[in-house]
């Protein structure tokens, strides 16, 4: 079975402060990715990851960065948290081309 | 990006019955499509896949059909069960590895 794990289910952080969301996944997948999913909005892509080291923007990814330093590891990263950075974020991985599996999710507050 | 949407934001439907999801796409280039589950509080769980190259596909209970004359996706859920009350995500792939997600629709099953 796939797995997909994510550091924390529930984070409370304050404005401005920095956040480290990881995930980390056990079947040698190539790609990680990042999403946040917000009711009415669905899924967006924030990053994803192709490979060690590499990294690609998707549709939101002002105010994130990531680094994925180990094939199993991916971790985004706020590095001044915002209130609109409220969310549930979504990581998930997947072979190349394949079916992406998520963890469970981590919800952030940011007050 | 990618356009996918859902027809209706919620289901209901009695226990025992078929359920019927449905979702329209935009790209008529688009050569994969995926279903996602999401029950409350978990990350989304993968159903069912079906290739640009086929427009019928059976899993166990569910089935999947796609008509690319009008681009358009379904989920078939037969015999609905209490368990199967979640959000359903249909997703697009768009590249080499992402994915553009719908909204989702909320399945109710009434007891």
């Amino acid at each position: 079975d796939v797995k997909v794990t994510q550091s924390s289910r529930y984070l409370v952080k304050r404005t401005g402060e920095k956040v480290f969301l990881e995930c980390v996944q056990d079947m040698d997948h190539e790609n990680m990715f990042w999403y946040r999913q917000d009711p009415g909005l669905g899924l967006r892509l924030i990053y994803f990851s192709y490979d060690v080291k590499m990294k690609e923007k998707g549709d939101i990814p002002e105010g994130y960065s990531v680094s994925r330093e180990k094939k199993e590891r991916f971790s985004l990263i706020l590095e001044s948290a915002s209130t609109n950075q409220t969310s549930m974020y979504l990581c998930a991985s997947s072979l190349a081309g394949g079916i992406q599996y998520f963890g469970p999710g981590t919800r952030l507050t940011v007050t | 990006g990618e356009s996918v949407g859902l027809h209706l934001p919620t289901l209901s439907v009695q226990e025992g019955d078929n359920s019927i999801i449905n979702c329209a796409y935009s790209n008529s280039a688009s050569d994969y499509f995926i279903w996602y589950k999401q029950e409350s509080g978990k990350g989304p769980q993968f159903i069912i896949d079906i290739r640009s190259n086929m427009d019928k596909r059976q899993g166990q209970r569910v089935t999947v059909l796609l008509n690319k004359t009008v681009k358009h996706l379904s989920l078939q859920i037969a015999a609905t069960q209490p368990g199967d009350s979640a959000v359903y995500f249909c997703a697009e792939k768009g590249g080499a590895n992402n994915l553009f997600f719908g909204t989702g629709t909320r399945l109710t099953v009434i007891p």
